[in-house]
């Protein structure tokens, strides 16, 4: 199985900061990365597919970069709407996958 | 693009059962792998299994494996979880969700809320 370690799990920050999170695999997926945004109480809601490329009507302060086994989500201009719980999930082993532990980005 | 409805989750005792379901509209079921992935209280995404186009497919998470089963109906653009002798584990919000695999999960439901008393 394929293991998906996030770092860090919490992070504290302010409006207009830059958040980098970063996404680590337990072998080699190439670009087989998504990154999903999660709001308490709300569903998941896809970011970033295949490492880099984002999804219709998520806003360009987004981006995601890697491939292997290392991956980041940066969020530049961090607005107060970004406050939330991010997620990555390799799709290499399609069709069982995995997901990240996390990250969620709080208030500083 | 699409909207997901489940239904379903209940409050269950150790060892019982349950079926949730997941209604499809706006987008054609039949032309997608569709995925269930739950959260437990508190904690982070869990997938637990997914079903090919035709059904003909299926693959589970191992804690899941032999409990639970995935099917479809497409004529009714429905999918369905079967979960049998479950665990106090087994609560969670199960999200029924639409998987491009590569192009990622890109369609969710809302969730329905699976609780497993001992």
């Amino acid at each position: 199985d394929i293991q998906m370690t996030q770092s860090p799990s919490s992070l504290s920050a302010s409006v207009g900061d830059r958040v980098i999170i970063t996404c680590r695999a337990s072998q080699r997926i190439g670009l087989y990365l998504n990154w999903y945004q999660q709001k308490p109480g709300k569903a998941p809601k896809l970011l970033i597919y295949a490492a880099s490329n984002l999804e219709t009507g998520v806003p360009s302060r987004f981006s995601g970069s890697g491939s292997g086994t290392d991956f980041t989500l940066t969020i530049r201009g961090l607005q107060p709407e970004d406050f939330a719980t991010y997620y990555c999930q390799q799709s290499d082993s399609t069709p069982q996958v995995s997901f990240g532990g996390g990250t969620k980005v709080a208030v500083k | 693009e699409g909207q997901l409805v489940e239904s379903g989750g209940d409050l269950v005792q150790s060892g019982g059962s349950l079926r949730l379901s997941c209604v499809a509209s706006g987008f054609a079921l039949s032309s997608h792998w569709m995925t269930w992935v739950r959260q437990a209280p508190g904690k982070g995404l869990e997938w637990v299994a997914n079903i090919g186009q035709d059904g003909s497919e299926t693959y589970y998470v191992a804690s899941v494996q032999g409990r639970f089963s995935i099917s479809r109906d497409n004529a009714k653009s429905s999918l369905y979880l079967q979960m049998n002798n479950l665990r106090v584990e087994d609560t969670a919000i199960y999200y029924c969700v639409r998987d491009q695999f590569y192009y990622g999960m890109d369609v969710w439901g809302q969730g329905t809320t699976v609780a497993v008393s001992s």
